[in-house]
Parts: C-alpha cells; structure tokens; sequence
C-alpha cells in the first residue's frame, strides 16, 4: 500500500455537480496539503492542513472547499466548477509543517465539461 | 516574488547519454531545494539540497547547489528507459517550509 491514496483516480463532472476528492496517508504524518497540476503550469499550492487545522488558504475560490476530519485524511469538496478548474489534483503529506520534504499521492485527474 | 525556472522544457535523448537539468530560481530567505521525479501523476522525492558545492547522489542520478549563483543541476549518466519523467524543481516560498514553489519541470524522453 503506498503512503498515500487518493480516490478516484479520474473524476468527469458538470458544472453543476457537487463531488468530493479523497486523500488518506499512512504514514503518521502531521501535515496534509491540495495541490493543482494544469497542463504546462507549475504545480500550485491551494490548501495547507496541520494537525487538523487550516493554516494556509491560497486564495483558492469557494467553489473549492477542503476539510480534515483527522490527521490521516483530507478531502477537497468540488461545487459548481468551471471548466478550468480540470486538472491534475495532488495530495500530499509531510511530517510536519516544518518540514518541506512532501509525500505525494497519485492525484485525480479532474475533467468539468 | 519567489520564482523557480526550469531548463530545457523538455529533452529526447538515447538510452546511455548522460544529461544535465537546470534550475534556477530567486526566493527570499533561501531554506533549500528540492528535485521531484514525475513519471505518471505522483511527483516522488529525489534530492533535498541546502548546502552549496555538496553533491547528493543516488546511482545515477546526482545533483548539486549553487547558492551564490542561485541554481542547482541534476544530472543523469547512463539514461534508461525508465528515466524518462517529467523532473521538477522547488524552493519553500520565502523560506516557508510548508509552501513549496515548483518550477514547470523538464520533461525527459529517453528512446532506444
């Protein structure tokens, strides 16, 4: 089992559609964060969890809504997206926040028609 | 504004050659650099630098930091196949540790 999961690995949905993306780390890590992956642009940071608690919203739009429920699992909840929010989303663990040695998961490859 | 670029974007090479990737970057309160590999979707760790002039190696794979001239290298002897990725290259932003600046990477073929 790799150190950290994501589901599912592909997600197609309209605009109007209300899904979730899952995270989950095996690793005991403290630190979880969402990543987006758009072609020909470099990775972006949009959320930063530690120990549960949001320490970094990276003026991502409402559209977007994380949560963590615990240390080993984070979701990113996806409402009334557009379609250039499709893209490769990444998560990713570190043992914690001071630590910049990430752990990524095998992302969702997101497509909004 | 912290910045990260990466060179060439991308690369074909044959089976043996070796190969050196460029990063160069400009960040305030530099804390170290980071090499990704990216085959299909999940990015894994290759190297850690914060030292200037100190070579990490790995089998093949090496890389080193240039702290007054702000860039570091990876270098890649005897390619294979199974090299070919996408590399990329990060800094923490403003010396944050938890927000990592990716470069758009260097995307590898090796053919045969």
């Amino acid at each position: 089992e790799t150190g950290v999961t994501q589901t599912p690995r592909h997600l197609v949905m309209g605009m109007t559609n209300k899904k979730s993306l899952k995270c989950e780390q095996h690793l005991g890590h403290n630190a979880m964060y969402w990543y987006k992956q758009s072609a020909k642009k470099p990775l972006e940071l949009m959320f930063v969890y530690s120990l549960e608690e949001r320490v970094e919203n990276n003026s991502v739009p409402s559209r977007f809504s994380p949560e963590c429920p615990n240390s080993s699992h984070l979701f990113l909840h996806l409402h009334t997206l557009q379609p250039e929010d499709s893209a490769l989303y990444l998560c990713a663990s570190s043992q914690d926040l001071g630590r910049e040695k990430l752990f990524f998961g095998s992302g969702t490859q997101l497509s909004v028609l | 504004e912290d910045k990260v670029v990466q060179s060439p974007l991308s690369l074909v090479v044959h089976e043996g050659d070796t190969v050196t990737l460029n990063c160069s970057y400009e960040v305030t309160n530099f804390r170290s650099l980071l090499w990704y590999k990216q085959e299909k979707k999940a990015p894994t760790f290759l190297f850690m630098l914060t030292s200037s002039g100190i070579e990490k190696k790995s089998g093949r794979l090496s890389s080193i930091l240039d702290k007054k001239e702000l860039f570091s290298i990876l270098n890649i002897t005897a390619t294979q196949t199974g090299d070919s990725a996408v590399y990329l290259c990060a800094v923490p932003f403003a010396g944050t540790a938890s927000k990592l600046t990716f470069g758009t990477g260097t995307r590898l073929q090796v053919t045969l």
